[in-house]
């Protein structure tokens, strides 16, 4: 079955550093992928995401770019920053986005510090 | 973007109880879905509730456990039933919104002592 795989946690950066969060997916068709943010306490939020092959999703200085012919969806930030200290799920829906239900990875422990 | 609200935000139950969690979204959806977030774990899917039909379990989760109601497009419930401390996890709603996106609530945090 589809599946998505992200790298283990937890990640610790300094503040302004550059971030990689790695995720692969297995899927059958073509699905849609997603990255969301879960800071502490909190419920998930969608930080962005691409629905076909090439797409870049951008938000709040994140990007991730829909890399067919490798099957990921790498997460990446510039300059990292201690409010980014989160925890980071990618995910997939492989039932038409709005209206599938999504697979998620193990996510990933982001901690910045000052 | 869907705007989905839940309620209970917080719980903290007595074993052996049942909670019914709550979930409004703000605008009409054909699905809406429950998931559990076990403490310091991913997100696994309860179930999926589509208005007028009885909702469709996963493997590991069963209606008895896991009641679940859909009276109309914007509106869903999630019982947890027999409480017991493995139960402890945080329940999430979610629904579709537009342009291929799907939406979650804030979750409700159960705590079962």
């Amino acid at each position: 079955g589809d599946s998505v795989t992200q790298m283990e946690g937890p990640v610790t950066l300094s503040e302004e550093a550059f971030l990689t969060i790695n995720c692969t997916y297995t899927a059958t068709g073509y699905p849609s992928l997603f990255w969301y943010v879960q800071y502490p306490g909190e419920g998930l939020q969608l930080l962005l995401k691409a629905t076909k092959a090439d797409d870049k999703g951008s938000n709040k200085g994140f990007e991730a770019t829909y890399r067919k012919e490798t099957t990921s969806f790498h997460l990446e930030k510039g300059s990292v920053q201690v409010s980014d200290s989160a925890v980071y799920f990618c995910a997939l829906s492989d039932n038409g986005g709005s209206q599938g239900n999504l697979i998620f990875g193990k996510g990933t422990k982001l901690s910045v510090k000052p | 973007s869907a705007v989905i609200s839940q309620k209970p935000s917080r719980d903290i139950c007595q074993r052996g109880t049942s909670l019914t969690i709550q979930c409004q979204v703000d605008s009409q959806v054909t699905m809406m879905f429950w998931y559990r977030q076990q403490p310091g774990q991913s997100l696994t899917l309860i179930a999926t509730a589509n208005q007028g039909s009885e909702a469709t379990y996963e493997s590991g989760f069963v209606i008895d456990k896991f009641p679940i109601s859909r009276p109309n497009l914007t509106f869903s419930t999630l019982t947890v039933s027999n409480m017991s401390p493995e139960d402890s996890s945080i329940y999430l709603c979610s629904a579709g919104g537009s342009g291929n996106t799907i939406y979650f609530g804030e979750g409700s945090w159960l705590t079962v002592v």
